[in-house]
């Protein structure tokens, strides 16, 4: 059962563009949602999250916004630069204070030059 | 600070042996989580500790287990190896607070290969 889905696998965007990246929930419970970057060989990186609380977090060229009522989320890089090329995992969890962290199966994320 | 650190980097092992992989955490940090990546699957949940106690499972068979020492590290081992638990396993800190909305930092993972 896949509570977190990213269903598209693949994005490629031209260098400058917006890249916008989905993410869908179906756990009402869930009120953090999280996104991370990974390079190949290392571990994920946290990029920015947002709380169910606000529908926009913005952090420089990263913005994430979350509209509840479609249990969705998205990902806005803006401009995009071949250095974000990586696959993005979206995550999630919920409010109880011991809540792990479920994550999608994450968008590799292509910017050409 | 440090970050997290996992060892050893790169494992192979043989089918039914078995494999003890480690995480350090960030220092401070109290809940330690592991995660098993392979193509396709993205980040799969194994377990999380928090203060030595066990409080969160994932769907693996008992195969996979894992202990916290009094330090916070903590260590994940898998017993009778088969050749589909080749994969990157990953380890997760949060901070002491223990609460939902807080990131959890990574360390680089453990490629394990079961030839």
């Amino acid at each position: 059962d896949q509570q977190v889905k990213q269903n598209s696998p693949s994005l490629s965007v031209q260098e400058g563009r917006i890249s916008i990246l989905n993410c869908d929930y179906t756990n009402s419970m869930f009120d953090y949602f999280l996104w991370y970057k990974k390079y190949p060989a290392e571990g994920p990186t946290f990029l920015i999250s947002i709380s169910s609380i606000k529908d926009k977090n913005e952090d420089g060229r990263f913005t994430v916004f979350l509209n509840k009522s479609a249990k969705h989320l998205s990902l806005h890089i803006v401009p995009s630069q071949p250095g974000d090329s990586a696959v993005y995992f979206c995550a999630a969890s919920g409010q109880r204070a011991n809540s792990k962290l479920t994550f999608g199966k994450g968008i590799t994320l292509s910017v050409r030059p | 600070k440090a970050g997290v650190t996992q060892t050893p980097r790169y494992l192979i092992k043989t089918r039914g042996q078995q494999v003890t992989l480690s995480c350090s955490p960030i220092s401070g940090h109290r809940s330690v989580s592991w995660y098993q990546q392979t193509p396709g699957q993205g980040l799969q949940f194994l377990f999380e500790y928090f203060s030595e106690t066990q409080r969160n499972k994932g769907n693996f068979p008992g195969r996979f287990s894992g202990r916290q020492f009094s330090n916070s590290r903590s260590e994940m081992n898998v017993s009778t190896l088969e050749l589909g638990d080749s994969a990157l396993y990953l380890c997760a800190s949060r901070s002491d607070r223990g609460q939902f909305d807080t990131e959890a930092f990574f360390g680089q993972g453990t490629r394990l290969t079961v030839v």
